[in-house]
């Protein structure tokens, strides 16, 4: 079935790198995509990769897929209290529209 | 500027009520979606709108109901048989699938009193 895994809560300190992690299931997943979201809030789309490629890089953030693993993660360098939030991980699934299939979220919490 | 936006941000509903979330885009999507997110979870999918005057079931339709009339709106109404309507709800638009990015409008708190 589908389905995409997170860890539920990671600790960093301000300056550090963090790396989120995520699995999925779906070996057809065309994108991945990282969402964040801050308090009450919606979602912000921080960055995706296309399922053909094994890195991305965009600033700060950078994208490293393992399609053999099925996993994906999320680099924030220089980690900074903006960056406190939770990040989505989610996939895209077959059928013809653009069905995304999210996990449970990662709450990021970054201190002095 | 271009968005999608929702409104009311915070709404309250009394039991055995129905209301109406609203949803609007300037983006020129075709495509539109609601989401629910209930705490500590993802956001499950209620319904989506290929193209005006056509929408689908998502995967927790049941209390839900939708319309597309134009293209840049897609009102959620939730109904009376949904039993357990508290939560956040997001409204998203994408260019038409597949492959395209999903984007959210800031989403709208439903409270049951």
């Amino acid at each position: 079935g589908e389905d995409v895994e997170q860890s539920l809560f990671l600790s960093v300190r301000e300056g550090d790198s963090s790396v989120i992690n995520c699995t999925y299931t779906d070996s057809s997943s065309t994108y991945l995509y990282w969402y964040k979201q801050e308090p009450g809030a919606g979602l912000q789309l921080l960055t995706y990769i296309f399922s053909n490629m094994d890195m991305k890089q965009d600033q700060r953030l950078t994208v490293l897929l393992n399609k053999k693993d099925k996993h994906l993660s999320l680099r924030i360098a220089d980690t900074q209290t903006g960056d406190s939030a939770i990040y989505f991980c989610a996939e895209t699934v077959g059928g013809g529209y653009n069905k995304l299939i999210f996990g449970a979220g990662t709450r990021l919490a970054v201190h002095p | 500027d271009g968005g999608i936006t929702q409104s009311p941000k915070y709404l309250f509903r009394k039991e055995g009520q129905n209301v109406t979330l609203s949803c609007e885009q300037n983006l020129n999507h075709d495509a539109m979606y609601w989401y629910r997110q209930d705490p500590g979870q993802g956001l499950r999918l209620i319904y989506y709108s290929q193209i005006v005057n056509d929408f689908q079931k998502g995967d927790i339709a049941e209390g839900y109901s939708v319309s597309r009339e134009k293209k840049e709106s897609f009102p959620l109404t939730v109904t009376s048989a949904q039993k357990n309507p508290t939560a956040f709800y997001l409204c998203a638009s994408s260019e038409a699938p597949p492959g395209n990015t999903i984007y959210f409008g800031e989403g709208s708190w439903l409270t049951v009193v």
